[in-house]
């Protein structure tokens, strides 16, 4: 099965602050990747979604953004931060032919 | 446009009884189904799905059924056990590439079991 690596899993950021967090993946190659915000009282939002390397597509406009450098890294970033992106953060896999998505631990974002 | 809806935020139920959690779609295409199941500070974890060409899938104590006719779907949890307590989250998608097959997501029932 797949396991997902996120990190840092708890950041503190001001506002107007950068933001960059990484996720890697294992046991699986060629994955659909996915960036999830679980914000408070609300459900799992699609920010991004990447079928392959250098794709990616935006669901929500923002001041966010995703990038996949390699086949197993996705990475969320933000130039300048809003006290509004806080949330938790959540990057999430999909492979072959399942059509399930394993999810990593999550990252923990509190912009001030 | 809600497609995916949990229209229960919280449920509580006695250890040893029933849990169900109820999930509604609007999207006739919509053709896989899940559940999932949260604990605070981690990430969702796989609990059981279903095809739309079924209308029941079950594991152990965990039951997925499916009306078709309905647009819903349901979770039972038979006995429900304190370590059951979490948020459960309805998700569906439809089959095709790109971002037809992308997850859509339920905001989520708080299941509380008591002992």
């Amino acid at each position: 099965s797949q396991t997902i690596h996120q990190w840092p899993a708890t950041l503190v950021q001001p506002v107007g602050s950068p933001l960059s967090l990484e996720c890697t993946v294992e046991g699986t190659s060629n994955p659909n990747l996915y960036w999830y915000r679980q914000a408070a009282g609300r459900g799992l939002q699609l920010l991004f979604y990447s079928v392959g390397i250098g794709q990616i597509s935006s669901e929500v406009p923002q001041n966010l953004s995703a990038s996949r450098p390699q086949d197993r890294q996705f990475i969320l970033s933000s130039k300048k931060l809003l006290l509004s992106d806080s949330g938790f953060y959540l990057c999430a896999s999909a492979g072959g032919f399942v059509r399930e998505l394993f999810f990593g631990e999550g990252s923990r974002l509190t912009v001030l | 446009d809600q497609q995916v809806k949990q229209n229960s935020p919280s449920l509580s139920v006695q250890e040893g009884r029933i849990s169900i959690l109820n999930c509604d779609y609007t999207n006739s295409m919509f053709d896989y189904f899940l559940w999932y199941k949260k604990y605070p500070a981690e990430g969702p974890t796989f609990l059981i799905s279903i095809s739309s060409i079924k209308d029941k899938n079950e594991d152990g104590r965990f039951t997925v059924f499916l009306n078709k006719s309905a647009k819903h779907l349901s979770l039972h949890i038979v006995p429900s056990q304190p370590g059951d307590s979490a948020v459960y989250f309805c998700a569906a998608s439809r089959g095709g590439g790109g971002s037809q097959g992308n997850l859509i997501f339920g905001k989520g029932t708080k299941l509380s079991v008591k002992p």
